[in-house]
Protein backbone atom coordinates (compact mmCIF):
# COMPACT_ATOMS: atom_id res chain seq x y z
CA UNK A 1 0.00 0.00 0.00
CA UNK A 2 1.45 3.67 -0.61
CA UNK A 3 1.92 5.82 1.88
CA UNK A 4 2.10 9.76 2.53
CA UNK A 5 3.85 11.66 5.16
CA UNK A 6 3.73 15.37 5.10
CA UNK A 7 5.41 16.01 8.57
CA UNK A 8 4.46 19.89 9.26
CA UNK A 9 1.27 19.98 10.46
CA UNK A 10 1.64 23.93 10.32
CA UNK A 11 3.83 26.25 9.38
CA UNK A 12 3.97 30.05 9.53
CA UNK A 13 5.52 32.84 7.06
CA UNK A 14 5.90 36.67 6.30
CA UNK A 15 4.29 37.87 2.99
CA UNK A 16 6.82 37.27 -0.12
CA UNK A 17 8.97 35.12 1.76
CA UNK A 18 9.61 31.53 0.29
CA UNK A 19 8.43 28.68 1.98
CA UNK A 20 9.08 25.03 1.55
CA UNK A 21 6.39 22.38 2.21
CA UNK A 22 8.00 18.38 2.63
CA UNK A 23 5.68 15.32 1.48
CA UNK A 24 7.56 11.91 1.75
CA UNK A 25 5.38 8.97 0.06
CA UNK A 26 6.21 5.23 -0.29
CA UNK A 27 5.55 2.97 -3.17
CA UNK A 28 6.60 -0.10 -5.15
CA UNK A 29 5.45 1.56 -8.28
CA UNK A 30 7.33 2.36 -10.93
CA UNK A 31 5.01 4.60 -12.60
CA UNK A 32 2.60 7.04 -10.62
CA UNK A 33 1.61 10.22 -10.33
CA UNK A 34 2.16 13.39 -7.51
CA UNK A 35 0.39 16.13 -6.28
CA UNK A 36 -0.16 19.36 -4.57
CA UNK A 37 -3.69 20.74 -3.95
CA UNK A 38 -4.58 23.66 -1.79
CA UNK A 39 -7.83 23.54 0.18
CA UNK A 40 -8.57 27.14 1.26
CA UNK A 41 -11.18 28.09 3.97
CA UNK A 42 -14.08 27.42 1.16
CA UNK A 43 -12.84 23.74 1.82
CA UNK A 44 -13.07 23.60 -2.32
CA UNK A 45 -9.97 21.33 -3.40
CA UNK A 46 -7.63 23.27 -5.79
CA UNK A 47 -4.78 21.51 -7.92
CA UNK A 48 -1.57 23.54 -7.41
CA UNK A 49 1.12 21.45 -9.15
CA UNK A 50 1.21 17.50 -10.69
CA UNK A 51 4.38 15.62 -11.71
CA UNK A 52 4.54 12.59 -13.83
CA UNK A 53 7.48 10.34 -12.22
CA UNK A 54 8.64 9.29 -15.30
CA UNK A 55 9.68 12.96 -16.16
CA UNK A 56 12.57 14.38 -14.31
CA UNK A 57 12.62 17.64 -14.86
CA UNK A 58 10.52 19.32 -11.74
CA UNK A 59 7.18 20.56 -12.43
CA UNK A 60 6.67 24.42 -11.96
CA UNK A 61 3.86 26.96 -12.00
CA UNK A 62 4.62 30.22 -11.70
CA UNK A 63 5.03 31.09 -8.14
CA UNK A 64 4.53 26.76 -7.37
CA UNK A 65 7.50 24.24 -8.43
CA UNK A 66 8.20 21.35 -6.57
CA UNK A 67 11.50 19.23 -6.00
CA UNK A 68 10.98 15.76 -7.24
CA UNK A 69 13.28 13.27 -5.51
CA UNK A 70 12.25 9.80 -6.83
CA UNK A 71 15.07 7.96 -5.12
CA UNK A 72 14.68 9.31 -1.81
CA UNK A 73 10.52 9.43 -2.60
CA UNK A 74 10.43 13.18 -1.81
CA UNK A 75 8.18 15.56 -3.76
CA UNK A 76 8.26 19.26 -1.78
CA UNK A 77 6.48 22.30 -2.75
CA UNK A 78 7.70 25.88 -3.02
CA UNK A 79 6.32 28.78 -2.86
CA UNK A 80 8.05 31.88 -3.97
CA UNK A 81 7.04 35.62 -2.87
CA UNK A 82 3.96 34.08 -0.96
CA UNK A 83 0.71 35.56 -1.05
CA UNK A 84 -1.99 36.68 1.45
CA UNK A 85 -4.02 34.26 -0.14
CA UNK A 86 -1.73 31.36 -0.39
CA UNK A 87 -3.00 30.62 3.24
CA UNK A 88 -4.64 27.10 3.42
CA UNK A 89 -4.45 24.00 4.03
CA UNK A 90 -1.74 22.29 1.55
CA UNK A 91 -1.89 18.24 0.50
CA UNK A 92 0.16 15.93 -1.16
CA UNK A 93 -1.55 13.18 -2.86
CA UNK A 94 -0.19 10.02 -4.89
CA UNK A 95 -1.60 7.80 -7.54
CA UNK A 96 0.02 4.88 -9.02
CA UNK A 97 -2.38 5.18 -11.99
CA UNK A 98 -3.19 8.21 -14.15
CA UNK A 99 -6.24 9.46 -12.64
CA UNK A 100 -7.78 5.53 -12.70
CA UNK A 101 -6.60 5.02 -9.28
CA UNK A 102 -8.18 6.82 -5.88
CA UNK A 103 -5.56 9.47 -4.61
CA UNK A 104 -3.97 8.70 -1.31
CA UNK A 105 -3.39 11.94 0.77
CA UNK A 106 -1.03 13.36 3.42
CA UNK A 107 -2.45 14.64 6.46
CA UNK A 108 -2.04 18.37 5.09
CA UNK A 109 0.26 21.30 6.29
CA UNK A 110 -1.50 24.35 6.81
CA UNK A 111 0.10 27.00 5.90
CA UNK A 112 -0.59 30.36 7.27
CA UNK A 113 0.72 33.85 5.70
CA UNK A 114 1.70 36.55 7.80
CA UNK A 115 1.29 40.19 6.27
CA UNK B 1 -16.34 27.99 -13.97
CA UNK B 2 -17.05 24.66 -12.39
CA UNK B 3 -16.25 21.87 -14.41
CA UNK B 4 -17.64 19.65 -11.56
CA UNK B 5 -20.83 20.76 -9.60
CA UNK B 6 -22.17 19.02 -6.35
CA UNK B 7 -25.25 19.32 -4.63
CA UNK B 8 -26.30 20.28 -1.53
CA UNK B 9 -23.06 21.81 -0.26
CA UNK B 10 -24.51 21.88 3.20
CA UNK B 11 -27.44 19.31 4.52
CA UNK B 12 -28.94 18.90 8.24
CA UNK B 13 -30.94 16.10 8.71
CA UNK B 14 -32.14 13.82 12.01
CA UNK B 15 -30.90 10.34 12.73
CA UNK B 16 -31.85 7.37 11.06
CA UNK B 17 -33.02 9.60 7.29
CA UNK B 18 -31.35 8.77 3.82
CA UNK B 19 -29.13 11.69 2.21
CA UNK B 20 -28.59 11.84 -1.45
CA UNK B 21 -25.51 13.91 -2.93
CA UNK B 22 -25.42 14.23 -6.29
CA UNK B 23 -21.95 14.91 -8.14
CA UNK B 24 -22.59 16.19 -11.65
CA UNK B 25 -19.61 16.88 -14.86
CA UNK B 26 -20.93 19.81 -16.59
CA UNK B 27 -18.80 19.95 -19.49
CA UNK B 28 -17.74 16.51 -20.17
CA UNK B 29 -18.01 12.50 -19.63
CA UNK B 30 -16.66 11.49 -16.56
CA UNK B 31 -15.77 7.80 -16.81
CA UNK B 32 -15.26 7.41 -13.48
CA UNK B 33 -15.67 8.96 -9.92
CA UNK B 34 -14.24 8.80 -6.51
CA UNK B 35 -16.19 9.74 -3.59
CA UNK B 36 -14.16 10.75 -0.38
CA UNK B 37 -14.99 11.98 2.81
CA UNK B 38 -13.01 14.64 5.20
CA UNK B 39 -13.74 14.95 8.92
CA UNK B 40 -12.63 18.46 10.65
CA UNK B 41 -9.06 19.25 10.76
CA UNK B 42 -8.72 15.66 9.10
CA UNK B 43 -7.45 14.78 5.59
CA UNK B 44 -9.12 13.65 2.54
CA UNK B 45 -9.80 9.31 2.41
CA UNK B 46 -11.14 7.86 -0.44
CA UNK B 47 -14.30 5.94 -0.08
CA UNK B 48 -14.85 4.41 -3.38
CA UNK B 49 -14.69 4.17 -6.85
CA UNK B 50 -17.47 4.03 -9.23
CA UNK B 51 -17.39 3.59 -13.10
CA UNK B 52 -20.78 4.34 -15.19
CA UNK B 53 -22.78 1.26 -15.16
CA UNK B 54 -20.69 -0.65 -13.04
CA UNK B 55 -20.79 -1.41 -9.36
CA UNK B 56 -18.63 0.88 -7.39
CA UNK B 57 -15.80 -0.89 -5.43
CA UNK B 58 -15.28 0.27 -1.69
CA UNK B 59 -12.16 0.91 0.07
CA UNK B 60 -11.57 -1.06 3.07
CA UNK B 61 -14.15 -0.12 6.36
CA UNK B 62 -16.02 1.68 4.57
CA UNK B 63 -19.76 0.05 4.56
CA UNK B 64 -20.96 -0.41 1.13
CA UNK B 65 -24.35 -0.80 2.23
CA UNK B 66 -24.59 2.35 3.91
CA UNK B 67 -23.00 4.40 1.40
CA UNK B 68 -24.92 3.92 -1.65
CA UNK B 69 -23.07 4.89 -4.73
CA UNK B 70 -24.72 5.04 -8.02
CA UNK B 71 -23.30 6.22 -11.08
CA UNK B 72 -25.91 5.90 -13.84
CA UNK B 73 -24.81 8.28 -15.95
CA UNK B 74 -21.23 9.66 -17.41
CA UNK B 75 -22.40 12.98 -16.16
CA UNK B 76 -23.99 12.10 -12.94
CA UNK B 77 -22.63 9.94 -9.56
CA UNK B 78 -24.74 9.92 -6.56
CA UNK B 79 -23.87 8.97 -3.22
CA UNK B 80 -26.95 8.06 -0.75
CA UNK B 81 -25.97 7.83 3.28
CA UNK B 82 -28.55 5.22 4.44
CA UNK B 83 -30.34 5.93 8.02
CA UNK B 84 -27.75 8.49 8.82
CA UNK B 85 -26.35 8.92 12.00
CA UNK B 86 -23.96 11.28 13.81
CA UNK B 87 -20.90 9.81 13.34
CA UNK B 88 -21.93 10.16 9.53
CA UNK B 89 -22.00 14.05 9.96
CA UNK B 90 -18.54 14.86 7.34
CA UNK B 91 -17.52 16.94 4.54
CA UNK B 92 -18.27 14.37 1.35
CA UNK B 93 -16.51 15.23 -1.94
CA UNK B 94 -16.60 13.66 -5.29
CA UNK B 95 -13.68 13.75 -7.76
CA UNK B 96 -14.09 13.25 -11.69
CA UNK B 97 -11.72 12.16 -14.21
CA UNK B 98 -12.46 12.94 -17.42
CA UNK B 99 -10.44 11.35 -20.72
CA UNK B 100 -8.32 8.64 -21.10
CA UNK B 101 -5.83 7.57 -18.68
CA UNK B 102 -3.75 11.36 -18.16
CA UNK B 103 -7.31 12.38 -17.76
CA UNK B 104 -7.60 15.27 -15.75
CA UNK B 105 -8.90 14.91 -12.35
CA UNK B 106 -11.81 17.47 -11.12
CA UNK B 107 -13.35 17.94 -7.48
CA UNK B 108 -16.51 19.12 -6.25
CA UNK B 109 -17.14 21.63 -4.17
CA UNK B 110 -18.09 19.55 -1.64
CA UNK B 111 -20.95 18.52 0.36
CA UNK B 112 -21.30 19.07 4.23
CA UNK B 113 -23.33 16.62 6.02
CA UNK B 114 -24.49 17.12 9.63
CA UNK B 115 -26.60 14.51 11.18
CA UNK B 116 -28.38 15.71 14.46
Amino acid sequence: AQTVTQSQPEMSVQEAETVTLSCTYDTSENNYYLFWYKQPPSRQMILVIRQEAYKQQNATENRFSVNFQKAAKSFSLKISDSQLGDTAMYFCAFTSGGGADGLTFGKGTHLIIQP
Amino acid sequence: GAVVSQHPSWVICKSGTSVKIECRSLDFQATTMFWYRQFPKQSLMLMATSNEGSKATYEQGVEKDKFLINHASLTLSTLTVTSAHPEDSSFYICRVQAGGYTGELFFGEGSRLTVL
